[in-house]
């Protein structure tokens, strides 16, 4: 199984701010199935990037997804009041999937 | 309008079992990869399990193997997740989802809104 290691935990940053999300990956993980989401309370989580670096549909270009093998980076460009949410990276592959246990992006 | 709409959740005695439902609505169900995830309380993001358009390819997390089924109805346009011999660390918001799977790339594209399991 790979495991996804999610850093930092919790991201206090103050909204216009740039927002730098980890996610490391036990093992190479192929780019075309890593995964981002959005998550926030009483809600389903939201698809952001898919292919490592693809904006799903809708999601505003501030979301930018990079990285490649076992290390993949979301950044938020500039903070928005509507991105304060808990974000996780996804992998897919070899008949199995997980998620990283997520990074809480809280409002400084 | 694309939607997932789950059902069947509720509190159960361990030992005991549960069949969650996704009835899919405004999109070609029959053609999609389909996955159920869950979340414990307090807890991140769980993958449970995929199922192939054909209702045939399965997989599971080592956790749930010979306990919970994920099956389809591509007629009734409908996912399922049959739970047997439930325990108390099954207690979770259970979502089905949508998987977006191309040569571009992979993710699950649309959810639920989930249905609670209790196991206690």
């Amino acid at each position: 199984e790979i495991v996804l290691t999610q850093s930092p935990g919790t991201l206090s940053l103050s909204p216009g701010e740039r927002a730098t999300l980890s996610c490391r990956a036990s093992q190479t993980v192929t780019s075309s199935y890593l995964a981002w989401y959005q998550h926030k309370p009483g809600q389903a989580p939201r698809l952001l990037i898919y292919g490592a670096s693809s904006r799903a549909t809708g999601i505003p270009d501030r979301f930018i997804g990079s990285g490649s093998g076992t290390d993949f980076t979301l950044t938020i460009s500039r903070l928005e009041p509507e991105d304060f949410a808990v974000y996780y990276c996804q992998q897919y592959g070899s008949s199995s999937s997980t998620f990283g246990q997520g990074t809480k992006v809280e409002i400084k | 309008e694309v939607q997932l709409v789950e059902s069947g959740g509720g509190l159960v005695q361990p030992g005991g079992s549960l069949r969650l439902s996704c009835a899919a609505s405004g999109f070609t169900f029959s053609t999609y990869w389909m996955s159920w995830v869950r979340q414990a309380p307090g807890k991140g993001l769980e993958w449970v399990a995929n199922i192939k358009q054909d209702g045939i390819e399965k997989y599971y997390v080592d956790s749930v193997k010979g306990r919970l089924t994920i099956s389809r109805d591509n007629a009734k346009t409908a996912l399922y997740l049959q739970m047997n011999s439930l325990r108390a660390e099954d207690t979770a918001l259970y979502y089905c989802a949508r998987i977006y799977h191309s040569s571009s790339g992979y993710g699950m594209d649309v959810w639920g809104q989930g249905t609670t399991v209790t196991v206690s």
